[in-house]
This record gives C-alpha cells, sequence and structure tokens, in this order.
C-alpha cells in the first residue's frame, strides 16, 4: 500500500484565492510526523510546515496551514490568499520512524 | 546557518559512462539522505546514512550504484555504468535528528544520460 497518497495531480486557483491541497497517509505506528514541501521550476524542496501525530491542535505557518484529521488519515494543505509565487509542486511527505516518504505531488497553478 | 551544498548542479553523460556526486549536509546533522527524483514523480530514496553507517539502502540498485560517506559528513553517489532510465535529479537532504526536525534538502544535481 502506498505510504502517502496526493490524489490531486493538477490544482489551479485564482490569485489570492485559498485552495486545498489532498494528502492521505498510511501508518500503524502512533508516532509519525507530517511535513509538507514546495517544488518550484527551479527544483529545490522548500519545507513548508509540520505536524507530528500527537500534535492536539493543527499546524500554521503564516499562510500555510495544516487540516490534521488524524482518524481518516488526513493532512490536507491549505493555502490562503493566493499569491503568483505559489505556482510550484507540492509534495506531502511522512516521516515514520527515520524515514520519509513522498507523495507523487500536486501541481499548483495560481491564475491572475 | 549554511545549507546543504551538492555539485554538480548539471551533469550530461553517455549510457555505460560512470558519474559521480558529491554533497556536504549541513554542519551537525547525523542523517543524509540521497533521493532519486524522476520528472513528474516524488522523491524516492536510495539511501541514508546515520553519521558514516548506511540506515537504509534497500533501493539502492547496487549492481550500479555505490554511495559513501566518510567519516560522517560529506557524501558521494557513484553510478558506473549509468543507463538511460538513470536520468534524474538526484536530491541531498540531511536532518537533524528530533521527531519535529524537517529534511534540507540541496539544490539537486539534474543527470540526463544520452
Amino acid at each position: 500500500a502506498q505510504k502517502i497518497t496526493q490524489t490531486q495531480p493538477g490544482m489551479f486557483v485564482q490569485e489570492k484565492e485559498a485552495v486545498t491541497l489532498d494528502c492521505t497517509y498510511d501508518t500503524s505506528d502512533p508516532s509519525y510526523g507530517l511535513f509538507w514541501y514546495k517544488q518550484p521550476s527551479s527544483g529545490e524542496m522548500i519545507f513548508l510546515i509540520y505536524q507530528g501525530s500527537y500534535d492536539q491542535q493543527n499546524a500554521t505557518e503564516g499562510r500555510y496551514s495544516l487540516n490534521f484529521q488524524k482518524a481518516r488519515k488526513s493532512a490536507n494543505l491549505v493555502i490562503s490568499a493566493s499569491q503568483l509565487g505559489d505556482s510550484a509542486m507540492y509534495f506531502c511527505a511522512m516521516r515514520e520512524r527515520n524515514q520519509f516518504y513522498f507523495g507523487t505531488g500536486t501541481s499548483l497553478t495560481v491564475i491572475p | 546557518e549554511a545549507g546543504v551544498a551538492q555539485s554538480p548542479r548539471y551533469k550530461i553523460i553517455e549510457k555505460r559512462q560512470s558519474v559521480a556526486f558529491w554533497c556536504n549536509p549541513i554542519s551537525g546533522h547525523a542523517t543524509l539522505y540521497w533521493y532519486q527524483q524522476i520528472l513528474g514523480q516524488g522523491p524516492k530514496l536510495l539511501i541514508q546514512f546515520q553519521n558514516n553507517g548506511v540506515v537504509d539502502d534497500s533501493q539502492l540498485p547496487k549492481d550500479r550504484f555505490s554511495a559513501e560517506r566518510l567519516k560522517g559528513v560529506d557524501s558521494t553517489l557513484k553510478i558506473q555504468p549509468a543507463k538511460l532510465e538513470d536520468s534524474a535529479v538526484y536530491l541531498c537532504a540531511s536532518r537533524e535528528g528530533l521527531n519535529n526536525s524537517p529534511l534540507h534538502f540541496g539544490n539537486g544535481t539534474r543527470l540526463t544520460v544520452t
């Protein structure tokens, strides 16, 4: 079974609107971490936000928030007030013990 | 703090040739990872080091790929001989030991095998 599933290959959002990128994960380990990364066309992987499995509150970092639904094993990324510079690939990842598993990514395009 | 350094940035070789990539992690990061990212896909782990020991190399094609991390600091990844399907971006990442610490990636090496 896939450890991380991202079902949206591509998404479009209007500038200044909010967008949700979906991520579901699969683990039987009670302790794990969830991460989102942004990969612009230049190729670097930029860390955006982290959620621990024991964290009670959803993580937030500026315009990024993580909608963590533990029972559903989902960790969706919400980007508020989209900007043109948000156009990129977005990867969801899970840390299980000391290993990281990545999804296949979602390509986000922000439309002016 | 200086980031993860990788070189070269780009490399073009012919199939059956050999190539080597270098990575210098963030100072103090004990764990180092090499990932392969084929166009349109997520990163796939090739090998993980903890200091200078290998933690996981289960997905490393050992008949052609090798990696080392001498002295527990910088690392090299080698492919010999290269195949067309090795064309990809090779990403190096390092990490502190805390549960909430993310992977810090270098800019990657884009390899084209012709």
